[in-house]
């Protein structure tokens, strides 16, 4: 059974800084991994989708990288803003066809 | 596209009546997912469904829980009766191919 887990589960940072998330999933087999942001009372939004077959993607400040074979994806945001502040989710689409979700990282950003 | 719309954004209903949510995907999509979020459990995937199919339900927590997809454009997710524990925010997210996943805004159901 797919299991994500994400560390830390909160995170406070001053701004400018540049920070890492921390995405692990216990099944190497997956189709893809893909990084979320939810701002609170509100839905989910894509922010970078990484495929099995890729390393890493990068949308302006952000990065996220993907070691399948150890099962770990890292979501690198440079350059912090009081605007990051929101959780950010991690979603492994599994070889069985379901997405699961990590319990997320509730970052804040001090301005 | 207008995204994956979800009806209604708010539903607040008394223990023990019957609550429907509805979720359109975006066009094109083969496969429509429900989950349900609180603050105790995250994000639970409830359900999912590959051309209009119900693929597993394993994540329904009790059979008072129900889903349907009529048609590629349209889905259905049902609780008969509605329990104070059901109260959590409800979203129908879809995707094509195993790309890509796009959510709707979330239905908050309350039930008292």
């Amino acid at each position: 059974k797919q299991e994500v887990t994400q560390i830390p589960a909160a995170l406070s940072v001053p701004e400018g800084e540049n920070l890492v998330l921390n995405c692990s999933f216990t099944d190497s087999a997956i189709y893809n991994l893909q990084w979320f942001r939810q701002d609170p009372g509100k839905g989910l939004t894509s922010l970078l989708l990484i495929q099995s077959s890729q390393r890493e993607q990068t949308s302006g400040r952000l990065n996220a990288s993907l070691d399948k074979s150890s099962g770990r994806s890292t979501l690198y945001i440079a350059a912090s803003q009081p605007g990051d502040s929101a959780t950010y989710l991690c979603a492994v689409y599994s070889s069985a066809s379901k997405i699961i979700f990590g319990s997320g990282t509730r970052l804040s950003i001090r301005p | 596209d207008a995204g994956v719309i979800q009806s209604p954004r708010h539903e607040v209903t008394e223990m023990g009546q019957e609550v429907t949510l509805r979720c359109k995907p975006i066009s094109g999509h083969n496969s429509l997912f429900w989950y349900r979020q609180t603050m105790m459990r995250g994000l639970e995937l409830l359900i999912y469904f590959n051309n209009n199919v119900p693929i597993d339900d394993s994540g329904m927590p009790e059979d008072r829980f129900s889903a349907k997809m009529p048609n590629a454009s349209f889905s259905t997710l049902k609780i008969q009766p509605s329990e104070p524990r059901d109260s959590a925010v409800y979203f129908c997210a879809s995707s094509i191919d195993r790309r890509e996943a796009f959510f709707g805004q979330g239905t908050r159901l309350t039930v008292v």
